[in-house]
């Protein structure tokens, strides 16, 4: 079964603009991590952050946490078209490295 | 440094066939996991080994089974296949930290295309 679910499903926006995806979750975590997937193809893991953390910046990636809302956002800053793919979050529980995954946010970049 | 790699690309199978996937782990990794991913959804967990085990098991029936060699590959055998196993399967491979558990970031392989006709 899926955690939980980003927002929004679908996403479109012009190249230099920024995009934000929402995640939430519903079952207590060790971390967050955001994954990339290009054309249904490998997950690339782009940034994880842990539970007693509250943000975390990977290059042109802002990701918070609210674990009282039970609440992910990913920020990608200055989109460009080869940031075209969809974007999930997977929560992971103490001691394993198994991932449970939401339903995905297409993210559209047009040049 | 070799990544996770999955073999076969595409497999086409019709109903009630059996189907092995593999899977080889990124070098150094020792863990494996599987994953399924339907059209539009997110991957779903099916199972993980280590030490030729398997450890974790999600929510999948008896017809997923699963293999570690001393390697460390990996493979996944559906039995009795339905149309609803047609999914994009998914290996992950990971480090185990001994009694720390395990490392939190997973690497993905390419996946394996699997149509049930």
């Amino acid at each position: 079964s899926q955690q939980g679910e980003e927002d929004p499903q679908a996403l479109s926006i012009q190249e230099g603009e920024n995009a934000t995806m929402n995640c939430s979750y519903k079952t207590s975590i060790n971390n967050l991590q955001w994954y990339r997937q290009n054309s249904g193809r490998g997950l690339v893991h782009l940034i994880l952050i842990r539970s007693n953390e509250r943000e975390k910046h990977s290059g042109r990636l802002r990701v918070t946490l609210d674990t009282s809302k039970k609440s992910s956002s990913l920020l990608i800053t200055a989109s460009r078209a080869a940031d075209t793919a969809s974007y999930f979050c997977a929560t992971s529980n103490s001691g394993y490295s198994t991932l449970t995954f939401g339903k995905g946010t297409m993210l559209l970049v047009s040049p | 440094d070799a990544g996770v790699t999955q073999s076969p690309t595409h497999l086409i199978k019709t109903r009630g066939q059996q189907v092995t996937l593999r899977c080889s782990p990124k070098s150094g990794h020792d863990t494996v996991s599987w994953y399924q991913q339907a059209l539009g959804q997110g991957p779903q967990f099916i199972f993980q080994y280590y030490e030729e085990e398997e450890r974790q098991r999600g929510n999948f029936p008896d017809r997923f089974s699963g293999h570690q060699f001393p390697n460390y590959s990996s493979e996944l055998n559906v039995n009795a296949l339905l149309l609803g196993d047609s999914a994009l399967y998914l290996c992950a491979s990971s480090l185990r930290l001994g009694l720390a558990g395990h490392s939190y970031e997973q690497y993905f392989g390419p996946g394996t295309r699997l149509t049930v006709t």
